[in-house]
């Protein structure tokens, strides 16, 4: 059975910079793509990007190109998503799943989530 | 980019009633790939449905997804305590783009 572990709540201000963990276990980590879906407060589910750990091929939303950096370390079957200047707006819950091309293009499973707060 | 509009935003419902949710889309979602999750408060979404109509694994047989093309709805029976959640659709016809809806709250009456 795969499971997404994330790491833990983060409490950041703003311009400090944050990478959030999503780790892998139960299956093959280089045979899936990870997702990234952002859920601000109260608000619905969006998209951010999917990484391809076997070569770290990467595919962006275009809201969130350049927004964020999205990446993955095979070694240790985790899936990172990184801010280099957090901003008051970025703060949500992050949720990582589990995604693949055409057929299997749905989120399955997800992650705990991570709750990432941004405030002076 | 396809975009998924849900309705209606809200359901009142009893336990025990029938729950009928509509997402509809602004083009014809390819293959009709398109899922449905379920997120109850303070949890992360579950997969409900995918490819309009199969059920996840695990999945209570009370959940049915139909629709085709731009209209897809799914259809709770016999709604159960924890069946009040939201409810979000999502297609992955285009896989440049993907996409949710805005949810459907289904709430106890």
């Amino acid at each position: 059975e795969v499971q997404l572990v994330q790491s833990g709540a983060e409490v950041k201000k703003p311009g400090e910079s944050l990478k959030i963990s999503c780790k892998e276990s139960g299956y093959s980590f280089t045979t899936s793509w990870i997702a990234w879906v952002r859920q601000l407060p109260g608000k619905g589910l969006e998209w951010m990007g999917i990484i391809y750990p076997a070569d770290s091929e990467t595919r962006y939303s275009p809201s969130f190109q350049g927004q964020v950096t999205i990446s993955a370390d095979k070694s240790i079957n985790t899936a990172y998503l990184q801010w280099n200047s957090l901003k008051a707006s970025d703060t949500a819950m992050y949720y990582c799943a589990t995604w693949g091309f055409g057929e299997l293009g749905y989120f399955d499973p997800w992650g705990q989530g991570t709750l990432v707060t941004v405030s002076s | 980019e396809i975009v998924l509009t849900q309705s209606p935003g809200t359901l009142s419902l009893s336990p025990g009633e029938r729950a009928t949710l509509s997402c509809r889309a602004s083009q014809s979602v390819s293959n009709n790939y398109l899922a449905w999750y379920q997120q109850r408060p303070g949890q992360a979404p579950r997969l409900l449905i995918y490819s309009a109509s199969s059920r996840a694994t695990g999945i209570s047989d009370r959940f049915s997804g139909t629709g085709s093309g731009t209209d897809f709805t799914l259809t709770i029976n016999r709604l159960e305590p924890e069946d009040f959640a939201v409810y979000y659709c999502q297609q992955y016809g285009t896989s440049r783009r993907l996409t949710f809806g805005g949810g459907t709250k289904v709430e106890i009456k």
